[in-house]
């Protein structure tokens, strides 16, 4: 079965410092997607960015990029100069490929604060 | 309007009573699921269903039951509500496409008290 590790419950970040969160993963399945979701304080669920098991780059959606270390089962979220308007909680999540099996299964959490 | 709406959006209830949780959704995706979020504890599954004739258990299954009406609602509903199952619950929609994301489009989520 797969499983998905963030190992930071919260973080404090300076505003426009850039932040990397954590997280692992751990799957015997060759074919896998990778998430990363945003929770704000209102509480919907915002998809950020998705890295493929294939894709040969890490993932990229304007400030948000996808450290993708498949030898090392990790997939961290670095936010680039972060904003008051990043504090949340991030979840990362993973599904496997084969068609019948694709529920996303999430991590923990991590809850990101941004210090003016 | 939202494309996965959630109805209730907030409810607090009594032990013992039976609660439905509604979702239907506007995407026309043929996968839904229901997630239930605790501090701490993530998003867990709690059932999913990939199409009107397909239900099936997700981790967390036990105390709940689902509905598919049609494509576009699912229903989550707790028999006899307990304290612990106070949490906030997710309806998600997917569409599987060969060389797409499989990403999950979230409702605004049902904010559940048991008391």
């Amino acid at each position: 079965a797969q499983k998905i590790t963030q190992t930071q419950p919260g973080m404090f970040v300076q505003e426009k410092e850039a932040v990397t969160l954590d997280c692992t993963y751990d799957t015997s399945d060759p074919s896998y997607g990778l998430f990363w979701y945003k929770q704000p304080s209102s509480g919907e669920m915002i998809f950020l960015i998705y890295q493929g098991s294939y894709d040969q780059q890490n993932a990229t959606e304007g400030r948000y990029s996808l450290n993708f270390q498949k030898a090392r089962k990790s997939a961290n979220l670095v936010i680039s100069a972060s904003q008051l308007g990043d504090s949340a909680m991030y979840f990362c999540a993973m599904r496997l490929s084969n068609f019948g099996n694709e529920k996303l299964t999430f991590g923990t959490g991590t809850r990101l604060t941004i210090i003016p | 309007d939202a494309d996965v709406t959630q109805t209730p959006r907030n409810r607090i209830t009594k032990t013992g009573k039976r609660i439905m949780l509604e979702c239907s959704q506007t995407k026309g995706h043929d996968r839904m699921y229901w997630y239930r979020q605790d501090p701490g504890l993530g998003l867990r599954l709690i059932y999913y269903s990939f199409d009107v004739k397909d239900i099936n258990k997700g981790e967390i299954s036990d105390g709940y039951s689902v509905s598919r009406q049609a494509q576009a609602k699912f229903s989550l509903s707790l028999e006899s509500a307990i304290p612990n199952q106070t949490a906030l619950y997710f309806c998600a929609t997917s569409d599987f496409l060969a060389g797409g994301t499989g990403e999950l489009f979230f409702g605004e989520g049902s904010r559940l008290t048991v008391l």
